[in-house]
């Protein structure tokens, strides 16, 4: 077990609402990543947050946001949901910006209808 | 944009047999992860390499970068039902901190 907590394990939500998972880092740890995993394929980077900063970006639309707190915990809120956006959302926390040794939690299994 | 392709996607093999994955770009890489995710789990990290050539054993597996840290191979032996999983490399670009993962690989070993 990581340490790393998400919350809720499984969401279910209408096309064009708006939702908001979160995502509890390792104790001590201050950079958190967001991650999408379509059904059979990779995780793609959403974004990072380090110390409260969004520290990069992937290719995602400004739909996707999210927020770190002073206790490194870290919301991905989506706004305008769309079906496309069904997918298992991973965090993963890390001691330090660049940190090559990264731990991820169980997910948010969301599915759009 | 960075992409890392795996080989095969699928796999399904006896119990007792090897097998190598691999996963390679046109990129050079920093360092590459080797991630085992299991169904409704996070990808749990088995490896991560950061020198190009660079070899490295986990029991039954073997990890090796590649001389110019553009590609990675995982060799399991004599693979046993607990293998069983998505098998994930991820990179980091230089001077970037976020890490790309590949496809995926899917592995099923037949008890």
């Amino acid at each position: 077990e990581t340490g790393v907590t998400q919350s809720p394990t499984h969401l279910i939500k209408t096309r064009g609402q708006q939702v908001t998972l979160r995502c509890s880092s390792q104790s001590g740890h201050n950079t958190v990543s967001w991650y999408q995993q379509a059904l059979g394929q990779g995780p793609q980077f959403i974004f990072q947050y380090y110390r409260e900063e969004e520290n990069g970006r992937g290719n995602f639309p400004p739909r996707f946001s999210g927020l770190q707190f002073p206790n490194y915990s870290s919301e991905l809120n989506v706004n305008a949901l769309e079906l496309d956006d069904s997918a298992l959302y991973l965090c993963a926390s890390s001691l330090l910006r660049g940190e090559t040794e990264a731990f991820f939690g169980q997910g948010t299994r969301l599915t759009v209808v | 944009t960075q992409l890392l392709e795996q080989s095969p996607q699928f796999l399904s093999i006896q119990e007792g047999e090897n097998l190598t994955v691999y996963c390679n770009s046109s990129s050079v890489f920093s360092s590459l992860q080797w991630y085992r995710q299991e169904p409704g789990e996070g990808p749990v990290l088995l490896v991560t390499v950061v020198t190009g050539g660079e070899v490295k054993k986990l029991k039954r597996l073997t990890f090796q970068f590649g001389d110019a840290r553009k590609d990675s191979s995982l060799h399991i032996t004599a693979a046993q039902p607990g293998d069983t999983g998505l098998y994930l490399c991820a990179a980091r670009g230089e001077g970037t901190y976020k890490y790309i993962f590949g496809t995926g690989t899917r592995l099923k070993v037949l008890a």
